[in-house]
Formats: structure tokens, sequence, C-alpha cells
């Protein structure tokens, strides 16, 4: 099983600075099989990238993807209010097909 | 616009099954991987399995032997069922469609409580 290992758990930044999220993957994934998502309290999940670099259909473009084999990174450039949530990467393989990291929390400082 | 709803018991005595259906709208359920996919309260998500409408599936090694997902072409619904349930199994449930294996649609979730 590919374990997908987020940091950090917590991440306190003010609207119009830059977050860096990062994703570490246990064994190698194909940028093709990793996905990031935003999940806002009360809410299911949203894709957000995937493909690892490629933004899912009316997302932003100050969101953005980038990595490859088992280090990726979802960076927001500007962050607006509406950003701060708990984004999860995820990757689809073997056994089991999916997984997801635990979960990185951006809060607003 | 696909519309995804969960539905079924928020309350499950420890030890019974646990039934959930997902009502598909605004699309046909048949060409696509649908899934259910659970998150514990203030935890990270959990994928439960997959099945094609056509029947076939694939669950998570870690649940495999307490899973069951089933389809119901005729009433665009797919279905959920886990058994021997303990508070472990506490959880928002949601439904999602699988597109290019990526979950594109969800389902508002629904909390189920597995009570002792």
């Amino acid at each position: 099983e590919i374990v997908l290992t987020q940091s950090p758990g917590t991440l306190s930044l003010s609207p119009g600075e830059r977050a860096t999220l990062s994703c570490r993957a246990s064994q190698t994934v194909s940028s093709s099989d990793l996905a990031w998502y935003q999940q806002k309290p009360g809410q299911a999940p949203r894709l957000l990238i995937y493909g690892a670099s490629s933004r899912a259909t009316g997302i932003p473009d100050r969101f953005s993807g980038s990595g490859s084999g088992t280090d990726f990174t979802l960076t927001i450039s500007r962050l607006e209010p509406e950003d701060f949530a708990v984004y999860y990467c995820q990757q689809y393989g073997s056994s089991p097909p999916y997984t997801f990291g635990q979960g990185t929390k951006l809060e607003i400082k | 616009q696909v519309q995804l709803q969960e539905s079924g018991p928020g309350l499950v005595k420890a030890s019974e099954t646990l039934s959930l259906t997902c009502t598909v709208s605004g699309g046909s359920i048949r060409s696509y991987y649908w899934s259910w996919i659970r998150q514990p309260p203030g935890k990270g998500l959990e994928w439960i399995g997959y099945l094609y409408y056509s029947g076939s599936t694939n669950y998570n090694p870690s649940l495999k032997s307490r899973v069951t997902i089933s389809v119901d072409t005729s009433k665009n619904q797919f279905s959920l069922k886990l058994t021997s349930v303990t508070a472990a199994d506490t959880a928002v449930y949601y439904c999602a469609r699988i597109k290019n294996v990526l979950f594109d649609y969800w389902g508002q979730g629904t909390l189920v409580t597995v009570s002792s």
C-alpha cells in the first residue's frame, strides 16, 4: 500500500500570502495518478488538481500543482478568504487502488 | 449536472449491518465507476470500494471481508453494506462518481453513528 504523508499538518497564513503544501509518497507514484482535493467544513471534498499539475474545471489559476516521483506540491499563489480549508492529496494505484493523505489544514493567521 | 444523494439510517447498533444507498440524478449510472468513501469525525478520508455499473467491484483490503457494494441500474442507484459494525465505523459516508480514476462528483455525505 502506498502511504501519502502530508506536511505540515496545519499551516497558518494570512490572505494574500502564498501557501505551499507538501505530499510525500512511500513509493513512486505516477504523476498522472496524483490528485488534490479541497474540503471545507460540512462539505464534501472538491477536486482541485489532477495529473499532479492540471487544474480541474472551474478551479482558479492561483492553484497550481507540481512534483513527480514521491514528492508533490500544491501551491496557492495568493490566498483568498475562501481558500482556508483542509487539503488532501490522493493517489490511484494498485492495492488498494485509492489512498489519501491525512490532510493539511490551512487556517487564517 | 450530476448529483448524488446518500440515504439510510443515521444510527446503527454495534454488530449489526450498515446499509446506505446513493441515488444518482442528472445522468446515467451506466458507463461509469461509482465509489464509497468515508471520513470519521475530525479525521481523514478512507476509500471503501467501488463498482462498475455492470456490477464488478473492488474493495479496500482493510474492509473487504465486511463490505458489499451493489448496483440497481433500473433505479440509478448503488448501495453499500458493511457488516459487523463497531464504533470505529462511525463516520460520514460519501458516495462519489469516478471519472478517469478521479472522484469528480460527490454526494453531500451522511453521518452514520454506531451505538453500543
